[in-house]
């Protein structure tokens, strides 16, 4: 049982590049969700997911996109990257949210 | 709005001293969940607890006990005889209920870095 898996691990991005963060999950939830972490910020909210075709904004959505064409899958789109965007991410599923969510490993970006 | 506070950045005890981790939120719901997750040096979130917003019960799993309270709005976390392997961070995390019924928004405090030292 795989869970929420992320991919990649680590990326080095140069400003104005694009790309996008990967992240599945295997145990058919229904939420999903985008996280950011910066030292001393704790986790901020980018995107979630209620369902597939139904993804709405966070706390710091600028510069990232979402979308949810299938349950097991919720990639996060950077547009254009930019130092303020180095950060760690962490993606998270759970079943109704109430139950607790599973994180993934994250994935470690850095823009410079 | 949600708010969650954790007011002790960095604590530092020597094996086998208790020690509690305070949490504090805000919120104007009645329904809402909370949170422990840790996160040790290896960088993974790892849930603890959950207690939704009816239950007033304390709660124990082994060296780890949770002190719910509404009428001070805090939900704090003890860790018994600590040991090396506490060693992390902890996230203390609140969850409003939706008109959905769902909770699909955590709002996490800063967390507090555990260090125990042999």
């Amino acid at each position: 049982n795989a869970g929420v898996t992320q991919t990649p691990k680590f990326q080095v991005l140069k400003t104005g590049q694009s790309m996008t963060l990967q992240c599945a999950q295997d145990m058919n939830h229904e939420y999903m969700s985008w996280y950011r972490q910066d030292p001393g910020m704790g986790l901020r909210l980018i995107h979630y997911s209620v369902g597939a075709g139904i993804t709405d904004q966070g706390e710091v959505p600028n510069g990232y996109n979402v979308s949810r064409s299938t349950t097991e899958d919720f990639p996060l789109r950077l547009l254009s990257a930019a130092p303020s965007q180095t950060s760690v991410y962490f993606c998270a599923s759970s079943y109704m949210g109430g139950y607790g969510y599973t994180f993934g490993s994250g994935t470690r970006l850095t823009v410079v | 709005a949600q708010k969650v506070t954790q007011a002790q950045t960095e604590i530092s005890v020597v094996e086998k001293e208790d020690v509690t981790l305070d949490c504090v939120y805000e919120t104007r719901d009645t329904t809402y969940y909370l949170f422990w997750y840790k996160q040790p040096p290896s960088g993974e979130l790892v849930f603890l607890i959950r207690r939704n917003s009816f239950d007033e019960q304390n709660e124990i799993s082994g060296r780890y006990s949770w002190n719910f309270q509404k009428s001070t709005s805090s939900f704090n976390f003890t860790i018994t005889a600590s040991q090396v392997v506490d060693s992390a961070v902890y996230f203390c995390a609140l969850s409003e209920v939706s008109a959905q019924g769902g909770s699909e928004k955590l709002v996490f405090g800063k967390g507090t870095k555990l260090t125990v030292n042999p």
